[in-house]
């Protein structure tokens, strides 16, 4: 049973247009939502998180959004760049400190 | 060092055979954090250690996994008979807990390991 689920395994965006990349969630016991972007052979870098209490955070050109009673998050990135081309993970905790990760959504960013 | 290391980064072997897997968190690091990574599918949690202990090793698939953190630092991960479905990528994070607040993972670059 998966806990975190990402339906969309890849998405190909324009260069300078917003990419959206969606998280669903059913463990209403989460308090805590990541995103980690994975480039080949390198391990996981956090890009940015949101508590449970809030429904935005924005650091730069990176905005993720939680809607609590869809159990849904996103990840928004404008404008989108072609070095942003990676995995991304979506992931969440639960009051201890391991996380369920979804599945990643690979994005592609066309010049 | 700077950032979470883990040895080997590649590493092939023969089923049925014994493997260890090793991390080197981030200094002061408190908790240090197995995942295994299956092509295709996002990172899958084994086991959590808070110091010398293992806090929650229940993502261990079975009794053939094991890991250790003597001294809490260094981590070993280890495989007995090794079957082919342990073909995977094992992360290794770490963590600063303080005061019960984690101050966000770091990731190692991760083991691949292949069973052939």
């Amino acid at each position: 049973d998966q806990q975190v689920k990402q339906n969309s395994p890849s998405l190909s965006v324009q260069e300078g247009r917003i990419s959206i990349l969606n998280c669903d969630y059913t463990n209403s016991m989460f308090d805590y939502f990541l995103w980690y972007k994975k480039y080949p052979a390198e391990g996981p870098t956090f890009l940015i998180s949101i508590s449970s209490i809030k429904d935005k955070n924005e650091d730069g050109r990176f905005t993720v959004f939680l809607n609590k009673s869809a159990k849904h998050l996103s990840l928004h990135i404008v404008p989108s760049q072609p070095g942003d081309s990676a995995v991304y993970f979506c992931a969440a905790r639960e009051a201890g400190n391991m996380l369920t990760f979804g599945g990643g959504t690979r994005l592609m960013v066309k010049p | 060092g700077a950032g979470v290391s883990q040895t080997p980064s590649n590493k092939v072997t023969e089923k049925g055979k014994y493997v260890e897997l090793r991390c080197d968190p981030i200094s002061g690091h408190t908790a240090l954090y197995w995942y295994r990574q299956s092509l295709g599918q996002g990172p899958e949690f084994l086991i959590y250690f808070q110091g010398t202990g293992a806090a929650d090793d229940s993502g261990l698939p079975n009794d053939r996994f094991f890991a250790v953190r003597p001294e809490g630092s260094v981590s070993t991960l280890k495989i007995q008979r090794t079957e082919r479905g342990d073909s995977a990528v094992y992360l290794c994070a770490s963590s600063l807990l303080k005061n019960g607040f984690n101050y966000g993972y770091t990731f190692g670059s991760g083991t691949r390991l292949t069973v052939v």
